[in-house]
């Protein structure tokens, strides 16, 4: 069965800094693009970042705009574990966050057929 | 980043066909798009639930029943999802999504009600 499990949420004060993992099984971890996706409690999607599956110059990595600089995302693929550094974190940050996996493994234009249940990050003083 | 707009809110009757609609801004051609479509119940991740392109490049998820589809209407330069037969089942949240310009943008939601 394919299994994905986030942990690494939690409270956080503004301006701080988390990491959450995500540990993959059932499938070829390596063979596949991961993604996170975050959503506030009560309302819609938003993607934050994907990373291709590893290649002789490494992995690809793409983040939305409002994440671009503060995040990074990352992965072992001996671990089959993703991660998402999440720096400078902010109020609007607060949301639960998704791991991902990408049907393909370039990460580009692909659907998302693998959800986690998620892990809650709140960011407040 | 791009914004796909979607109806807040749809609401059917059992056995009836629902059209969501997935709305793509002017500068994004729905024609060269693949839309992804993914369902959401309270309480649950979100699920894959097809992609469409064309009737020649489509793709249903795992176990998703037939009588979810896609089309486009190029019209109004919108992607659509129809379910048909709707039951009480389906009654969730639906949202597009796309890639453009080197990332993923998500729709803004449809709330399906089951009368």
């Amino acid at each position: 069965e394919v299994q994905l499990l986030e942990s690494g949420g939690g409270l956080v004060q503004p301006g701080g800094s988390l990491r959450l993992s995500c540990a993959a099984s059932g499938f070829t971890f390596g063979n596949s693009a991961m993604t996170w996706v975050r959503q506030v409690p009560g309302k819609g999607l938003e993607w934050v970042s994907t990373i291709s599956r590893s290649g002789r110059s490494g992995a690809k990595k793409y983040f939305a705009d409002s994440v671009e600089g503060r995040f990074t995302i990352a992965r072992d693929d001996f671990k089959n574990t993703l991660y998402l550094q999440m720096n400078s974190l902010r109020a609007e940050d607060t949301a639960v966050f998704y791991c991902v996996k990408v049907a393909g493994g370039d990460g580009q234009d692909d659907g998302f057929d693998v959800w986690g249940q998620g892990t809650m990050v709140t960011v407040s003083s | 980043q791009a914004v796909l707009t979607q109806p807040s809110s749809l609401s059917a009757s059992p056995g009836a066909s629902a059209s969501l609609t997935c709305a793509l801004p002017s500068g994004v051609n729905v024609g060269a798009s693949r839309i992804y479509w993914y369902q959401q119940k309270p309480g649950s991740p979100p699920r894959y639930l097809l992609t469409y392109k064309s009737d020649f490049s489509k793709q249903q998820g795992s176990g998703v029943p037939s009588r979810f589809s896609g089309s486009k209407a190029a019209s109004t330069n919108a992607g659509i999802l129809v379910i048909s037969g709707l039951q009480s089942e389906d009654e969730a949240d639906y949202y597009c999504k796309i890639w453009h310009n080197g990332a993923y943008v998500f729709g803004t939601g449809t709330k399906v009600t089951v009368l």
